[in-house]
């Protein structure tokens, strides 16, 4: 059974201070790994894909990294507006289509 | 905005009672994909369809059925509702391949009283 877990559950940054978001998964053959942004009461927001080891996507003051059991997510000097629920998903080969979400970590931003 | 349209935003009913949520994938998306979302479950995947066709079932209750049709917008049946049924239900849609990022609406909002 394809599991991911992301850690920490909540996490409290100063703006402009740097850290880093992880997700662990165990899957049968990965086809792709999905970083999704999450705001209170809306959908969740398609940030990267990663689909394999050793591979890097950024956007502004986010980097994703992966390796073959887990991924990062580096927020590099953040802002308050960084605010929100973060969500790893893993797809996996064989018969599924559907990802496997994490339970996500929660980031606040204080200004 | 993603493209993916969910209607309606909020949805209130009581229990026993049957409702039909309604989405509009992105134009071009064939898939589209069915989740729930509840506090102590976190998104959980129900079902997906490809141009029409079942193609995977998720924790999909025997009470909840969803159909796609010609024209790519799905809806999702839920019925004889009880208090547990209370969660955030989203869609998502992508184009063909599962390696292919999924793209969500923003919701729709069930309460059962």
């Amino acid at each position: 059974e394809d599991q991911v877990t992301q850690s920490p559950e909540a996490l409290r940054l100063q703006e402009g201070e740097s850290s880093s978001l992880n997700c662990s998964y165990t899957v049968s053959g990965l086809r792709g790994l999905f970083w999704y942004r999450q705001d209170p009461g809306k959908g969740p927001e398609f940030l990267f894909t990663l689909y394999s080891a050793g591979e890097e996507k950024e956007k502004e003051r986010l980097k994703a990294t992966l390796t073959k059991k887990e991924s990062f997510l580096h927020i590099t000097a953040p802002k308050p507006e960084d605010s929100a629920t973060y969500l790893c998903a893993v797809a996996a080969s064989g018969s599924a289509r559907q990802l496997t979400f994490g339970s996500g970590t929660q980031l606040t931003v204080l200004p | 905005d993603s493209g993916v349209t969910q209607t309606p935003k909020h949805l209130i009913t009581a229990t026993g009672q049957r409702v039909t949520l309604r989405c509009s994938p992105r134009s071009g998306d064939l898939s589209v994909y069915w989740y729930q979302q509840s506090l102590d479950q976190g998104l959980q995947f129900l079902i997906q369809y490809y141009n029409g066709e079942e193609r995977a079932k998720g924790n999909i209750l025997e009470r909840f059925s969803a159909q796609q049709f010609p024209d790519l917008h799905s809806e999702l049946n839920l019925s004889s509702l009880e208090l547990g049924d209370s969660a955030l239900y989203f869609c998502a849609s992508s184009v063909a391949g599962n390696n292919q990022p999924q793209h969500f609406g923003d919701g729709t909002r069930l309460s059962i009283l």
